[in-house]
């Protein structure tokens, strides 16, 4: 039982180019999401899916996309790396809306 | 003014003493409470849920005081290991809102 995992763990882009983090769960949970955590500030929601098929909005959505074919998948993509991008990004799942959640280790992106 | 607030700390604490922290939140209409550990470059993980009786866990007890929007999270006989930063989670029906986090750290 892998729990959430993500890939890559660490990935540097050049401003303007594009890329998808990966994040799968193996626990069978309906709610998955993704944050992003920056110094000083607490993660924030950039999109969230209740189910395969359902995705919407949080807090932080611009230039992000998210897509969910399975209840397993949930990727999110940078349409076009910012260096406003350049955090760390945890993807999260949970039984419920809203649950206590399990996170992923992190991606850490840098975007120049 | 921010929806969910908490003291950034650091508490530094010897091994073995009594330490609480508290978070408020600007939402009346709140609805579930969470406290997460953050280790150092590590993911959050779930510490404890937040009922409205209270709840505790071995050395960690958490309250909620809807009067006063606020919650807490107390630790008693602190370890080295409870050294982290604790993340208060806030959430009604459609949002969920993390503090910053309180920097932990306990010396021996």
């Amino acid at each position: 039982n892998a729990g959430v995992t993500q890939t890559p763990k660490f990935q540097v882009l050049k401003t303007g180019q594009s890329m998808t983090l990966q994040c799968a769960q193996d626990m069978n949970h309906e709610y998955m999401s993704w944050y992003r955590q920056d110094p000083g500030m607490g993660l924030r929601l950039i999109h969230y899916s209740v189910g395969a098929g359902i995705t919407d909005q949080g807090e932080v959505p611009n230039g992000y996309n998210v897509s969910r074919s399975t209840t397993e998948d949930f990727p999110l993509r940078l349409l076009s790396a910012a260096p406003s991008q350049t955090s760390v990004y945890f993807c999260a799942s949970s039984s419920t809306f809203p649950g206590g959640q399990f996170f992923g280790p992190g991606t850490r992106l840098t975007v120049l | 003014r921010k929806e969910v607030e908490q003291d950034p700390g650091p508490f530094n604490v010897p091994e073995g003493a009594t330490v609480a922290f508290n978070c408020t939140y600007s939402n009346s209409a709140s609805q579930s409470f969470f406290w997460y550990r953050q280790d150092c470059r590590k993911e959050p993980k779930l510490l404890m849920s937040v009922y409205s009786s209270g709840n505790e866990d071995g050395r960690f007890t958490a309250q909620l005081n809807r009067a006063s929007q606020y919650i807490s999270l107390l630790i008693r006989d602190s370890k080295l290991s409870d050294s982290a930063t604790y993340l208060c989670v806030v959430s009604s029906a459609s949002k969920i809102i993390f503090g910053s986090g309180t920097r932990l750290s306990i010396r021996p």
